[in-house]
């Protein structure tokens, strides 16, 4: 079973836009984390957002949080075709079980 | 070395046949993880690792699926009688150690059942 789901799916900018991509989650959380995922590769740990934080940057990612609607949603600012890749949320499952969202693939348009 | 390192990295085999995969986490790290992704989907759970210990197994899709640590380091995982819908990337994370640490993943093995 998958705890979030990604919005949208699929998403394809031109290089130098902004990227935006949306999470839902069911259950109660603790922390919220998005990871990225190269095409053949594992993921990548990005950011982890903690349940009373509403919002968190790390370089040219912006993640913000909201409890009240179980959402979270991650802003990628000037994007660069490196940035292409799927990303996914996660969420813990008790103390170690990491449930996954099915993801967004971006694509980025030199 | 510094990451964590699956092998193999593809894996080719017949219905019915025995596979073995492994995973060699970041020395040092307590937790181990171990996830299926079907092509297109996120990573689902299949079971979890403190030191030698297999804490939780609830992922595992079936008894023809098992995995072991037994020296708290490298883990295997092994899957008995394949279907082609074991076809999937198995990845291998690890992390620190426990409560919601974040995790280090493998490349993975794409396992391809014909």
């Amino acid at each position: 079973s998958q705890q979030g789901e990604e919005d949208p799916q699929a998403l394809s900018i031109q290089e130098g836009e902004n990227a935006t991509m949306n999470c839902s989650y069911k259950t109660s959380i603790n922390n919220l984390q998005w990871y990225r995922q190269n095409s053949g590769r594992g993921l990548v740990h990005l950011i982890l957002i903690r349940s009373n934080e509403r919002e968190k940057h790390s370089g040219r990612l912006r993640v913000t949080l909201d409890t009240s609607k179980k959402s979270s949603s991650l802003l990628i600012t000037a994007s660069r075709a490196a940035d292409t890749a799927s990303y996914f949320c996660a969420s813990f499952q008790g103390a170690q079980k990491l449930v996954f969202g099915q993801g967004t693939r971006l694509t980025i348009n030199p | 070395g510094a990451g964590v390192s699956q092998s193999p990295r593809y894996k080719v085999a017949k219905r019915g046949q025995d596979v073995a995969l492994r995973c060699d986490p970041i020395s040092g790290h307590v937790s181990l993880f171990w996830y299926q992704q079907a092509l297109g989907q996120g990573p689902e759970f299949l079971t979890y690792f403190q030191n030698e210990a297999q804490l939780d197994k609830s992922g595992l899709p079936s008894d023809r699926f098992f995995a072991e640590r037994p020296e708290g380091s490298v883990s295997t995982l092994k899957i008995q009688r394949t279907q082609q819908e074991d076809s999937a990337v198995y990845l291998c994370a690890s992390s620190f150690r426990q409560g919601g640490q974040p995790q280090h993943f493998g490349d993975g093995t794409r396992l391809s059942i014909l």
